[in-house]
């Protein structure tokens, strides 16, 4: 089946640094990838939808000079969110599809959680 | 917007035994998608069971089956045979058909199985 990767899986920074996570599509490429935020016990919130090689679409309420999303490869696309603060900790999950129809499957990342002191 | 709920944040099942999850949703589409995903303590999301909102034959995978209720806008998940690997969040999606469609989640159900 098809596999996503996270990376890292945890990261714990200090508040004001920026943190890069990166998400990866390794045996398909994947034409839209999508951001989601989730925190303790509670559901998914997508961020942002990004197709390769265009801007990323973002979600209402969420900073787009915060969270930036990057999909310069149908293989990868990664989050840098900059000026950490500590209620920016959470999970963060990305998604991949192949393509960017509703009949194209979403395959979910592991995750990784950021922790920002 | 599609909105998703989860009326049911936790429930228990005994081993083998069968239980039902409960989905409603909102929706002034007429042609959709339903999920059931599912997330265990590693927190992978795993694709359950799909739904295409035209068809009116409901889901089956192995042991889990759905009760797609298309007018009462109701789509619930049941587990048969419950097994102890089946603990973990489950949790109910929208998606509309077309370009661009996004991923609608509810706010879970905590499973617990129990011997």
């Amino acid at each position: 089946g098809a596999v996503v990767s996270q990376h890292p899986s945890r990261v714990i920074c200090k508040s004001g640094t920026s943190v890069k996570i990166e998400c990866r599509s390794l045996d398909f490429q994947a034409t839209t990838m999508f951001w989601y935020r989730q925190f303790p016990k509670q559901s998914l919130m997508l961020m942002a939808t990004s197709n390769e090689g265009s801007k990323a679409t973002y979600e209402q309420g969420v900073e787009k000079d915060k969270f930036l999303i990057n999909h310069a490869s149908l293989t990868l696309s990664t989050l840098t969110v900059t000026s950490a603060h500590p209620e920016d900790s959470s999970f963060y999950i990305c998604s991949a599809s192949p393509g960017t129809y509703s009949t194209d499957t979403q395959y979910f990342g592991p995750g990784t959680r950021l922790t920002v002191l | 917007a599609q909105t998703v709920t989860q009326s049911q944040p936790e429930m228990s099942v005994q081993e083998a035994e069968t239980v039902t999850l409960s989905c409603t949703y909102d929706t002034s589409e007429s042609d959709y998608y339903l999920f059931w995903y599912k997330q265990p303590p590693s927190r992978q999301m795993i694709l359950v069971i799909r739904q295409e909102a035209y068809k009116q034959q409901n889901a089956t995978e192995n042991r889990f089956s759905v009760n797609f209720q298309k007018a009462a806008k109701s789509f619930s998940l049941k587990i048969s045979d419950s097994q102890l690997g089946d603990a973990a969040m489950y949790f109910c999606a929208y998606r509309n058909t077309g370009t661009a469609s996004k991923l609608t989640f509810g706010t879970g159900t905590r499973l617990q199985v129990t011997l």
